[in-house]
């Protein structure tokens, strides 16, 4: 079981903006650790989306963006696109739990 | 080009052993820490284990400790995982990943192999 919860689906138009949040608590994202986003889509492996909260890898696009606050985070996806449709983990780390790192629940994207 | 690619997995009777490889070209490997992440048919992504540069400090989820054994052999630039005393909930696609970060506590996986499947089943 999955100590960060996202939803279990968000969904938009093309062009649409669309945000999944990612909540945890005092011992992984409110103890200061940084959260990282990763896409997954259909039968692919997972690829890094959105490292140390906001920082995107070369190569993504800055349709994506991260926030974090407090035990919380959030990635943002503006100008949705259906090349988008995708499964979507943070992931981040824990200090009191049996996994050092822990990924969410995971979000599927629909675009209309 | 990065490149990771598993191999080893497949049908094993519950109790059995497997040991999963991945070989990794396109970096220098043994500057990296390394991972194994898994996921069950349908079900989310969960970290397995993960190991330092020189294989010094080894990581494992609550759920495989004593039974899984992360291991790498940087001559041959391969990560390795044997699995012992397999279980039907061990079932799921096993995937190779690079990790990258300042400090422990902020490693994440940057690079992913495309995963090899472990079923356990009689």
């Amino acid at each position: 079981q999955s100590v960060l919860t996202q939803p279990p689906s968000v969904s938009g138009a093309p062009g649409q903006r669309v945000t999944i949040s990612c909540t945890g608590s005092s011992s992984n994202i409110g103890a200061g650790y940084d959260v990282h986003w990763y896409q997954q889509l259909p039968g692919t492996a997972p690829k890094l989306l959105i490292y140390d909260n906001s920082n995107r890898p070369s190569g993504v696009p800055d349709r994506f963006s991260g926030s974090k606050s407090g035990t919380s985070a959030s990635l943002a996806i503006t100008g949705l696109q259906a090349e988008d449709e995708a499964d979507y983990y943070c992931q981040s780390f824990d200090s009191s739990l049996s996994a050092y790192y822990v990924f969410g629940t995971g979000t599927k994207v629909t675009v209309l | 080009e990065v490149q990771l690619v598993e191999s080893g997995g497949g049908l094993v009777q519950p109790g059995g052993s497997l040991r999963l490889s991945c070989a990794a070209s396109g970096f220098t490997f043994n500057i990296y820490w390394m991972s194994w992440v898994r996921q069950a048919p349908g079900k989310g992504l969960e970290w397995v284990a993960n190991i330092k540069q020189d294989g010094s400090e080894k990581y494992y989820v609550d759920s495989v400790k004593g039974r899984f054994t992360i291991s790498r052999d940087n001559a041959k630039n391969s990560l390795y995982l044997q699995l012992n005393s397999l279980r039907a909930e061990d079932t799921a696609v096993y995937y190779c990943a690079r990790d990258v970060g300042r400090i422990v506590g902020a490693l994440r996986r940057d690079y992913w192999g495309q995963g090899t499947l472990v079923t356990v089943s009689s």
